[in-house]
């Protein structure tokens, strides 16, 4: 298996609400990656883990919770978010941070807040 | 930290011709530059990459080279066809932890039949 696959494909939320993002690699990658990626931008950074530990957080709000239950799966919990924060939302996995980088991106979530 | 500049942002060619797209890098401890391409509604996909002890790769159609004296890299494509077109993106990591990628800021690719 050589895919990062993620669900949902689409979501729409209101700004109360809470959802999660989940995201699966099946390649032995231990390094996964969560993405923003807003229209005709390029993919902005969120979270970095590292074996199953988180490495990196670029100030990302707290509305956003990533988790890392096992090193083939990465969840994102969202909850009272913003219109701003709609956007699609990408996961990646690398063989291991400290290789050089060879980032599979999954499909994306669509993330429509209202 | 890293700065990525990438250019131009949109390139219209004519199907069969040749596609250059140029990123620069400020840190000098980069050593991988990968290039994704990013079809309307799907994932980026890495199409090519290359490393710093290395000036030219090509794969097929697609080619990277990179000058480390001037810190830029470029992406080539010959024999242009429509489903080249894509936003295409450049990257390189801020030092050698390989930590993360910085993107540029994009490439959009219009090959016209």
């Amino acid at each position: 298996d050589t895919e990062v696959t993620q669900t949902p494909k689409h979501l729409v939320m209101g700004m109360t609400n809470k959802k999660s993002l989940k995201c699966e690699q099946h390649m032995g990658h231990r390094a996964m990656y969560w993405y923003k990626q807003k229209a005709k931008k390029p993919p902005e950074l969120m979270f970095v883990y590292s074996y199953e530990k988180l490495s990196i957080n670029e100030s990302v709000p707290s509305r956003f919770s990533p988790e890392c239950p096992n090193s083939s799966l990465l969840n994102l919990h969202l909850h009272a978010l913003q219109p701003e924060d709609s956007a699609l939302y990408l996961c990646a996995s690398s063989q291991d941070r400290a290789q050089p980088i060879e980032q599979y991106f999954g499909p994306g979530t669509r993330l429509t807040v209202t | 930290g890293e700065n990525v500049e990438q250019h131009p942002s949109t390139l219209s060619v004519q199907e069969g011709d040749s596609a250059v797209i140029k990123c620069t890098y400020s840190d000098s401890a980069s050593n991988y530059f990968p290039w994704y391409k990013q079809e309307l509604g799907k994932r980026p996909q890495l199409i090519i990459d290359i490393r710093s002890n290395v000036g030219e790769k090509k794969d097929q159609r697609i080619a990277v080279t990179l000058n480390k004296t001037a810190k830029h890299f470029s992406l080539h494509i010959t024999e242009t066809q429509p489903e080249d077109s894509a936003v295409y993106f450049c990257a390189a990591p801020p030092d050698t932890g390989f930590q993360k990628l910085v993107f540029g800021t994009g490439t959009r690719l219009l090959v016209s039949p």
